[in-house]
């Protein structure tokens, strides 16, 4: 299985500062027919079902707002908060959906 | 608006079984893949199986690989997960979400909390 590891476990950002997490994956995720990352980024609040942010690692996902990004660096990803808002107050998992079974990194979770 | 409802939160003795059910629209049954998720409390997220019902493919981690089974019922648009052999471990809010198989999980049901103890 592909093994993915987020970094930091956990980050306190002021608000309307930017809050920044990496996303590392034990092996490739690439998807050579269009040479773009089978990764995607979730953010879970207490009580709720996880979100989706962003998929094939920068793609946000329609109404997810643009202070949301996601960047790629060879095996690395990051997902970029700019401008934290309190509502943003939550846990943040990648995940790799390019071979099963579609591992999670152990989550981040982002505090003001 | 895509929806998937899950059934509701159960109690189960050691060793029993629990089926967990997922309505989702006819669209969503012929078109995409389910898959299904669970998270144990205060814990991270876990990729169990999945099922393509217009293919009749399904596939299972490892992990869960004799214990689960997920199927899928077209007259009522609804996928199942069968869990046997629970054990304390198994305590856990269980998701179906849309997706898996190549593609990320892009909207969930609202999670089926199963708790197992004697």
């Amino acid at each position: 299985d592909i093994v993915m590891t987020q970094s930091p476990d956990s980050l306190a950002v002021s608000l309307g500062e930017r809050a920044t997490i990496t996303c590392k994956s034990s092996q490739t995720t690439l998807y050579k027919s269009n040479n773009m990352n089978r990764l995607a980024w979730y953010q879970q609040k207490p009580g709720h079902p996880p979100k989706l942010l962003i998929y094939w690692a920068s793609v946000r996902e329609s109404g997810v707002p643009d202070r949301f990004s996601g960047s790629e660096s060879g095996t690395g990803f990051t997902l970029t908060i700019s401008n934290l808002q309190p509502e943003d107050v939550a846990v943040y998992y990648c995940q790799q959906y390019f071979s099963m079974p579609g591992t999670f990194g152990q989550g981040t979770r982002v505090e003001i | 608006q895509v929806q998937l409802v899950q059934s509701g939160t159960e109690v189960k003795k050691p060793g029993s079984s629990v089926r967990v059910s997922c309505e989702v629209s006819r669209d969503t049954l012929r078109e995409k893949a389910i898959s299904w998720v669970r998270q144990a409390p205060g814990q991270g997220l876990e990729w169990m199986g999945g099922i393509i019902p217009v293919f009749e493919r399904t596939d299972y981690s490892q992990k869960f690989q004799g214990r689960v089974t997920i199927t899928a019922d077209d007259p009522t648009s609804t996928i199942y997960m069968e869990l046997t052999s629970l054990t304390s471990e198994d305590t856990a809010v269980y998701y179906c979400a849309r997706g898996g198989y190549e593609e990320a999980l892009d909207h969930w049901g609202q999670g089926t909390l199963v708790t197992v103890s004697s």
